[in-house]
């Protein structure tokens, strides 16, 4: 089993529609990161979560650390959010930390 | 403008040939790493460096050298290529200031392969 599972692995969504990607791990944690990587292979850092609930614009980020559990939101989907979605948590202690990532969620918006 | 430049884009060589894909951040980061991407897999650290001088393996360092002689640069060495070293790398960066959760900024990648 892998510390970091992401799902769905695939999503096929209408424009327009909420988006849920959710995250779960199975190791104590410091901070999990959404990232965004677009068919050109660009990497970019959506969020970065200790705690709680972020909101960037149509994207909101979620955590419970107590379940070991993020998830995802999109709003208002488009089809300029079609993208791979990966969470990634760090672990262990300064000077010693370590970035797990899950395999990614491939969302595909159509018009 | 702030960014993490990875050079070459493309590469493809032969086994054995020794090889370095540089990686270069303008963002005064204490914090670098290096990635390698392959399908099913996701991400995988291959090493990281907490600053000049310090570096530690990551989860998939086999085959792999790397060297923080600046701040700013964090070449990745492939001493011996092997085609099962065919990915694609990605170089990031982030501050290591206290706490050390920071975001991650990541260079465009780097598609190699070994042939």
């Amino acid at each position: 089993k892998n510390e970091v599972e992401q799902s769905p692995q695939n999503l096929t969504a209408q424009e327009g529609e909420f988006i849920t990607i959710n995250c779960s791990y199975s190791v104590g944690i410091s901070a999990l990161h959404w990232l965004q990587q677009h068919p050109g292979g660009g990497i970019v850092s959506l969020f970065m979560l200790s705690s709680g609930k972020k909101k960037h614009g149509r994207l909101i980020a979620t955590i419970n650390i107590q379940e070991k559990h993020s998830s995802l939101h999109i709003t208002a989907s488009h089809p300029r959010d079609s993208a791979v979605y990966i969470c990634a948590v760090r672990s262990g202690n300064f000077g010693n930390e370590k970035l797990t990532f899950g395999t990614g969620t491939r969302l595909t918006i159509i018009p | 403008e702030a960014q993490v430049t990875q050079n070459p884009r493309y590469l493809i060589t032969v086994t054995g040939k020794k090889l370095t894909v540089t990686c270069s951040q303008n963002m005064n980061h204490e914090y670098m790493s290096w990635y390698r991407q392959d399908p099913g897999l996701g991400l995988r650290q291959i090493y990281y460096s907490m600053n000049v001088e310090v570096t530690d393996k990551g989860d998939v360092p086999e085959g792999y050298k790397v060297s923080r002689k600046e701040k700013r640069n964090f070449p990745l060495i492939l001493e011996s290529p092997s085609p099962n070293q065919t990915s694609l790398y990605f170089c990031a960066s982030s501050p290591a200031s206290l706490p050390w959760y920071s975001p991650l900024h990541f260079g465009n990648g780097t598609r190699l392969t070994v042939t």
